[in-house]
């Protein structure tokens, strides 16, 4: 079985540049949620989708959008790029069948400039 | 809204002591997960506690869930260097099933 794979692993970009950000699910999870973490701190809820829609959502403004696929794989993007916007971003795939139970990708690492 | 939060941040002992970090939500749980992210790593799931008072086990970590579901705690036995890490606890209220609220963590360090 596959994990979660999420890619680019690192990325720099300057202030105001949008940036999009892919995770492919592990195999048999139907929910990917995306997590935003600063340094030293704990992965903050941005959104989750589950059947091709948002179906919850954080503290986050509209400018942290998403997608999800038919093969449930999903894409974080985020606009207009502030440099507090500079993180280890997240993506979690998960199953109610699993419980709920989050597998993370290792993380797309962005530097805003 | 709902804030888990733990202590200690950071926790430095000697190989062999002992470990303990406390989760505290402002809210009920519907059910509660540990995380452990080791450094430059991903957080990778331990386990998940559900019933109220639950404790449970796993080789050196006990897990507990408080009576009221508002607080949990991890302990770890006789510390390794292996037991590096930042270890989270994560949390949904009953009816939020997909906002599952993570603690800042404890970042453990561990001297041979």
């Amino acid at each position: 079985e596959t994990g979660v794979t999420q890619s680019p692993t690192h990325l720099i970009k300057t202030r105001g540049q949008q940036v999009t950000l892919r995770c492919s699910s592990q195999s048999g999870h139907n929910t990917v949620s995306w997590y935003q973490q600063a340094l030293g701190q704990g992965p903050q809820f941005i959104f989750q989708y589950y059947r091709e829609e948002e179906n919850g959502r954080g503290n986050f403004p509209p400018r942290f959008s998403g997608l999800q696929f038919p093969n449930y794989s999903s894409e974080l993007n985020v606009n207009a790029l502030e440099l507090d916007d500079s993180a280890l971003y997240l993506c979690a795939s998960s199953s109610l069948a699993g419980a709920n139970v989050l597998t993370f990708g290792a993380g797309s690492r962005l530097t805003v400039l | 809204g709902q804030q888990v939060m733990q202590i200690p941040q950071y926790q430095h002992v000697q190989e062999g002591e002992d470990f303990t970090t406390y989760c505290n939500s402002s809210t009920t749980l519907s059910n509660i997960q540990w995380y452990k992210q080791r450094p430059g790593g991903h957080p990778v799931f331990l386990i998940q506690l559900v019933k109220s008072g639950e404790v449970k086990k796993q080789k050196r970590l006990t897990f507990q869930f408080g009576e009221a579901k508002k607080n949990s705690s991890l302990h770890i036995t006789a510390t390794q260097t292996t037991d590096v890490g930042t270890y989270f606890c994560a949390g949904r209220e009953r009816g939020d099933e997909w906002d599952m609220r993570f603690g800042a963590g404890t970042r453990l360090t561990v001297k041979p």
